[in-house]
C-alpha cells in the first residue's frame, strides 16, 4: 500500500495569497511528481524531481515553485495565488532509479483561489 | 507534440464487458499505463505494458500493440464501482520515467 500524503485536501483563499501545498511519501521513492488537472481534463506535469536538491519543470508551464530538501518532502508554493491557478493538484512518486515505472498517487488538493 | 486519444465517455451495463481504447502518436515509447480514478480521488495503478499481448489481471486485462500505437483496457462482468474515469498514460524515455497522460474516459456503468 502506498503511503503519499497531500495537505490540505481543500483550499479556498484570496487573489494574492502565497500558499504552499504539502506532500510527504514515506515510502524512500526518490522521484516525485507534481500535475495539475482541471475537470475532465488530462493531468499535466508541472514539475519533478529525482531526488534531493533536484527539480525540473514540466510540460505545463506553470507559476509555482517547489522545492526538494528531503527525500520524503515536496512542497509546492504559488507566492501570488490567482484565479487561474484554480485547479485540482496531484503529487505522484515512485521508485528510482530503476525501479518500477507505476506513480503512487496522493488524494489530491483542491486550490480555489477567489 | 505528443497525442494520446481516448473516447469522452462510455456507457455499460452491469454484468456486461467493456473496452476502452487508447491510441497514442509520441515522440518515444517505454510502456503504458491505465490508471482508474474515481471522481475527486487520485488515480489508482491498473496495469501497465510494455510489450505487445494481452496482460489479464482478474476482471481487468490490457491490450498492447506497439506497431499501431494501439492499446485497450477491457472491463469484464462490470460493477456500479467500476464507475469511474480511465486514464492512459505513456512514458516516453525510461531515463525519465514522466507519463504523458490522455484525457480519461469516463465510463457510467448502470443496473
Amino acid at each position: 500500500e502506498a503511503d503519499i500524503y497531500q495537505t490540505p485536501r481543500y483550499l479556498v483563499i484570496g487573489t494574492g495569497k502565497k500558499i504552499t501545498l504539502e506532500c510527504s511519501q514515506t515510502m524512500g521513492h526518490d522521484k516525485m511528481y507534481w500535475y495539475q488537472q482541471d475537470p475532465g481534463m488530462e493531468l499535466h506535469l508541472i514539475h519533478y524531481s529525482y531526488g534531493v536538491n533536484s527539480t525540473e519543470k514540466g510540460d505545463l508551464s506553470s507559476e509555482s515553485t517547489v522545492s526538494r530538501i528531503r527525500t520524503e518532502h515536496f512542497p509546492l508554493t504559488l507566492e501570488s495565488a490567482r484565479p487561474s491557478h484554480t485547479s485540482q493538484y496531484l503529487c505522484a512518486s515512485r521508485p528510482g532509479p530503476e525501479g518500477s515505472y507505476e506513480q503512487y498517487f496522493g488524494p489530491g488538493t483542491r486550490l480555489t483561489v477567489t | 507534440g505528443q497525442n494520446i486519444d481516448q473516447p469522452t465517455e462510455m456507457t455499460a451495463t452491469e454484468g456486461a464487458i467493456v473496452q476502452i481504447n487508447c491510441t497514442y502518436q509520441t515522440s518515444g515509447f517505454n510502456g503504458l499505463f491505465w490508471y482508474q480514478q474515481h471522481a475527486g480521488e487520485a488515480p489508482t495503478f491498473l496495469s501497465y505494458n510494455v510489450l505487445d499481448g494481452l496482460e489479464e489481471k482478474g476482471r481487468f486485462s490490457s491490450f498492447l500493440s506497439r506497431s499501431k500505437g494501439y492499446s485497450y483496457l477491457l472491463l469484464k462482468e462490470l460493477q456500479m464501482k467500476d464507475s469511474a474515469s480511465y486514464l492512459c498514460a505513456v512514458i516516453l524515455r525510461r531515463s525519465q520515467g514522466n507519463l504523458i497522460f490522455g484525457k480519461g474516459t469516463k465510463l457510467s456503468v448502470k443496473p
